[in-house]
């Protein structure tokens, strides 16, 4: 089964509310990150967190991980209806060597009424 | 710099035809993916290479072969294509060691009929 699991499956929200998406995993991990993809294109990375940190910002987007509890957030403020796409978590499971493998969540689609 | 290029964009084949999905990349990475997509499925790891000169089964090897031809290049083979292969494949070169940001091709999508 896949490491990530996302919460929701689905979200469709106004221009200017935020979103709120979350991973869960399953193993020891180097770190998490987030991407996004519009229809029918190529993943493209968003912001990765490491394992020992807790928060992290980049412009509208907020990341947070709990190793704890093997989650992640990704909060997007202030959303645009360009913001319209599928987001994905994926983590950097820890593997022999320091190379573990990239294994990426089932993704939640966004949807930004204007 | 063009990143990850995958060829070619779209394909249909017969079930029991084979073919060979090329990728390239020129950020001198180490490591290459193959991922499949399938609706509600998210993307699943078939195959990958951390170094040139090795490869390793992820997620959903079966029906597949890859090879990894220089550090540029990974190749992803299905020798008998089956409808439960139709799909849409990307190929990804996350930088460093600890595989700290993908870099995805555009994508395949694969028909079987």
């Amino acid at each position: 089964s896949q490491q990530g699991e996302e919460d929701p499956q689905a979200l469709s929200i106004q221009e200017g509310e935020n979103a709120t998406m979350n991973c869960s995993y399953k193993t020891s991990i180097n770190n998490l990150q987030w991407y996004r993809q519009n229809s029918g294109r190529g993943l493209v990375h968003l912001i990765l967190i490491r394992s020992n940190e807790r928060e992290k910002h980049s412009g509208r987007l907020r990341v947070t991980l709990d190793t704890s509890k093997k989650s992640s957030s990704l909060l997007i403020t202030a959303s645009r209806a360009a913001d319209t796409a599928s987001y994905f978590c994926a983590t950097g499971a820890i593997g022999s060597g320091n190379t573990g493998k990239l294994i990426f969540g089932q993704g939640t689609t966004l949807q930004v009424k204007p | 710099n063009a990143g990850v290029t995958q060829t070619p964009k779209f394909q249909v084949l017969k079930t029991g035809q084979s073919m060979t999905l090329q990728c390239a990349q020129d950020m001198n990475h180490n490591s290459m993916y193959w991922y499949r997509q399938d609706p509600g499925m998210g993307l699943r790891l078939i195959y990958y290479s951390a170094s040139e000169g090795t490869t390793d089964k992820g997620e959903v090897p079966n029906g597949y072969n890859v090879s990894r031809l220089n550090k540029r290049e990974f190749s992803l083979r299905l020798e008998s294509a089956a409808p439960s292969q139709t799909s849409v494949y990307f190929c990804a070169s996350p930088r460093g060691v600890r595989n700290t940001e993908a870099f995805f091709g555009q994508g395949t999508r694969l028909t079987v009929v």
